[in-house]
């Protein structure tokens, strides 16, 4: 039973086009995350939520639009792909030392994007 | 702005030898400092973490060093195993602002038989 689950695990598209990402978490976590893994294998927060509500956007362009349904969904969209945007995009989901939680990032196995 | 700088960048130990991993910070209101372990084609997982009030964790063969005057820490793999061979990312974060963890460059490690 997986505890953070995204899909699709691949996407290969051409430049321009628009692509979305999925993410479910399972472990009544109140904080989901979205990370991108560049080439390089760094990894860079791009946006937080908690229950359903932004709380961390990074320097991120506004192609980038997130959206929480409900505090176990985070979705990613992603408008006119460019080259650069090829990565691997994380889930991960978490729930905070405030509410009780020990801030362990659950992450997802990632979704591969290929931008042609 | 890179505020936590890990090294080295890859690493090779043979079987049985101890791996060591350094980090340092610059933001002295990090509090929280977490190891994940990530294997190729899979999410980075916790391994280990340490909060500053203490100089030393051990779990296994895995252990944290923490130096918060010289706003270091690193993590060191007793008797590493071909099975330990992935990326290790050291990271930190601060009280408050969404739990967000700022992740050092990654260290890929070898562990040859």
């Amino acid at each position: 039973d997986t505890a953070v689950s995204q899909t699709p695990k691949y996407l290969v598209t051409q430049m321009g086009n628009d692509k979305s990402i999925k993410c479910e978490q399972n472990l009544g976590h109140d904080t989901m995350y979205w990370y991108k893994q560049d080439s390089k294998k760094f990894l860079k927060i791009m946006f937080s939520y908690n229950n359903k509500e932004l709380i961390i956007n990074e320097t991120v362009p506004n192609r980038f639009s997130p959206k929480s349904p409900d505090k176990a969904h985070l979705n990613l969209h992603i408008n006119s792909l460019e080259l650069g945007d090829s990565a691997v995009y994380f889930c991960a989901s978490s729930q905070e030392f405030l509410a009780g939680g020990t801030g362990e990032l659950f992450f997802g196995e990632g979704s591969r994007l290929t931008v042609l | 702005q890179q505020q936590v700088k890990q090294s080295p960048q890859s690493l090779i130990v043979q079987k049985g030898g101890i791996s060591i991993i350094n980090c340092a910070y610059e933001n002295t209101a990090f509090d929280y400092f977490p190891w994940y372990q990530q294997f190729p084609g899979k999410g980075p997982a916790l391994l280990i973490a340490i909060r500053p009030d203490v100089s030393e964790k051990k779990e296994g063969r895995f252990t944290i060093s923490f130096n918060k005057s010289a706003k270091q820490f690193s993590l060191h793999i007793m008797d590493s195993q071909p099975g330990d061979s992935a990326t290790y990312f050291c990271a930190a974060s601060s009280p408050g602002g969404g739990n967000k963890l700022t992740f050092g460059t990654g260290t890929q490690l070898k562990v040859e038989l």
